[in-house]
């Protein structure tokens, strides 16, 4: 499997406050994704990184910002976290974008906000 | 990137085969076919995936029709712990960096005792 950690695992918090989600690598992928995943939805792309400070929205952004300092680290931070926020969040990271590269997803986090 | 259609649900008996049809009529020449599942509460796992010829690696076969409007993945030895959703995706190079993987609903495979 690849190196993929997610931390927190869990999380519950309040409405209105901010939330850091963190993703780290030890593949040396260019390329890290975050996406969420809800009932009746699928997985959705929120933000995705092609480098160190180089980062793109996906298909569900708003709310939502990211940070990429290091090639390992990819930081989802949710600055006013909101009850339609509650999900499950994957990181997926992968070498190239190429059609035929592979993403490999990593454990998740699952968000309550309240 | 190409949709795909795939039944809901489908069983198999531990130790057969399970053959697990997607139809992707929409797809063009340079979208590849991929396989995932995802197992309960866990994050999607790959599997497999091709663009013309028929693939095999340790977890499973992949089947594309010559046509390549349909393909079947193939888990010759269906364990308990295949039990999962398993979502077919094509996916195309969108030209502007990256691209996002479109999962559908898949289809939740039961694996019976």
């Amino acid at each position: 499997d690849a190196g993929i950690t997610q931390s927190p695992r869990h999380k519950v918090t309040e409405t209105g406050t901010p939330v850091t989600l963190r993703c780290h690598q030890t593949e040396n992928h260019r390329y890290m994704y975050w996406y969420r995943q809800d009932p009746g939805h699928g997985l959705r792309l929120i933000h995705y990184s092609y480098g160190v400070k180089d980062t793109d929205k996906g298909e569900v952004s708003d709310g939502y910002s990211v940070s990429r300092s290091k090639t390992e680290d990819f930081l989802l931070t949710l600055e006013s976290a909101t009850s339609s926020q509650t999900s499950v969040y994957f990181c997926a990271i992968s070498e190239s974008a190429r059609e035929r590269e592979t993403q490999y997803f990593g454990p998740g986090t699952r968000l309550l906000v309240l | 990137d190409a949709k795909t259609t795939q039944p809901p649900s489908m069983d198999c008996a531990e130790g057969r085969a399970a053959n697990l049809p997607c139809n992707h009529s929409t797809i063009s020449g340079n979208e590849y076919v991929y396989w995932y599942r995802q197992i309960h509460s866990q994050g999607p796992q790959y599997i497999i995936h091709g663009l013309k010829n028929n693939e095999t690696n340790e977890m499973a076969s992949l089947i594309i029709t010559e046509d390549r409007k349909s393909s079947t993945l193939i888990l010759p030895h269906a364990t308990l712990r295949d039990t999962a959703v398993y979502y077919c995706i094509v996916r195309a190079y969108s030209g502007a960096g990256s691209y996002q993987l479109t999962f559908g609903k898949g289809t939740k495979l039961s694996v019976i005792p």
